[in-house]
């Protein structure tokens, strides 16, 4: 357990509903990074914070994609009109800030999201 | 822009014997260069990192990586596997420390007892 959580775990949805993801960093991180990860394949960038700011956002973040991090603390990332190919595991990942000297990311456990 | 490679998508090893899972980078600046592992139904575990410095890094499970910057390569090696190593290895890199990691495709493990 490194501290990152996640929730759901599972999620089951059917093709065009929306969905939300919820992730809790460690307490003390300021950074905040959501991955997707598809079967076979590595975890993918799609969006990063610092504190409640957004500061980078994947090309593979299309416009139903959105993702919060209202207070700097927890994030959620939503995915409305959800379709086939968002079946995935959604990670989310965090670490200190700093502008110098490495910060390891630690990631949650994930988000399995399995449209029908 | 940067990109991690991994030629192996599955490599079956019998147990004890040694094992090479092989990695490479492109990147035209300094990277951070890591090994993630993935057990089964868990999440993913930093296994070990290269930041600066010695160009042969280990982790506590017997793994070691080197890092050689002519090759651009980070291969991963452990002398004698066991049945417990089964797991998605993924190599990955980051540009700075505030930047995202880009990860490599992976290479599943498989020790045959």
């Amino acid at each position: 357990d490194t501290g990152v959580s996640q929730n759901p775990r599972h999620k089951i949805t059917k093709r065009g509903q929306n969905v939300t993801f919820r992730c809790d960093p460690i307490s003390e991180h300021n950074r905040l990074y959501w991955y997707r990860q598809t079967l076979g394949q590595g975890p993918e960038f799609l969006t990063y914070f610092q504190n409640e700011a957004q500061l980078e956002k994947s090309r593979l973040l299309s416009d139903r994609f959105s993702a919060e991090r209202p207070k700097g603390s927890f994030s959620t990332l939503e995915i409305q009109r959800t379709e086939q190919g968002d079946s995935a595991m959604y990670l989310c990942a965090s670490s200190l800030g700093g502008t110098s000297g490495y910060n390891e990311q630690f990631f949650g456990p994930g988000t399995r999201l399995t449209v029908l | 822009a940067q990109s991690v490679t991994q030629l192996d998508s599955q490599v079956p090893v019998f147990e004890e014997a040694p094992v090479e899972l092989r990695c490479n980078y492109s990147s035209s600046v300094s990277v951070y260069l890591f090994w993630y592992v993935q057990y089964p139904n868990q999440g993913l575990q930093l296994l070990l990192k290269y930041l600066s410095g010695s160009t042969l890094v280990e982790s506590i499970n017997g793994f070691e990586a080197e890092f050689n910057k002519s090759q651009t390569s980070f291969h991963l090696r452990k002398p004698s596997v066991h049945i417990s190593d089964t797991a998605e290895y993924f190599c990955a890199a980051m540009k700075t420390s505030y930047d995202k990691v880009i990860f490599g495709p992976g290479t599943s493990l498989s020790v045959i007892p």
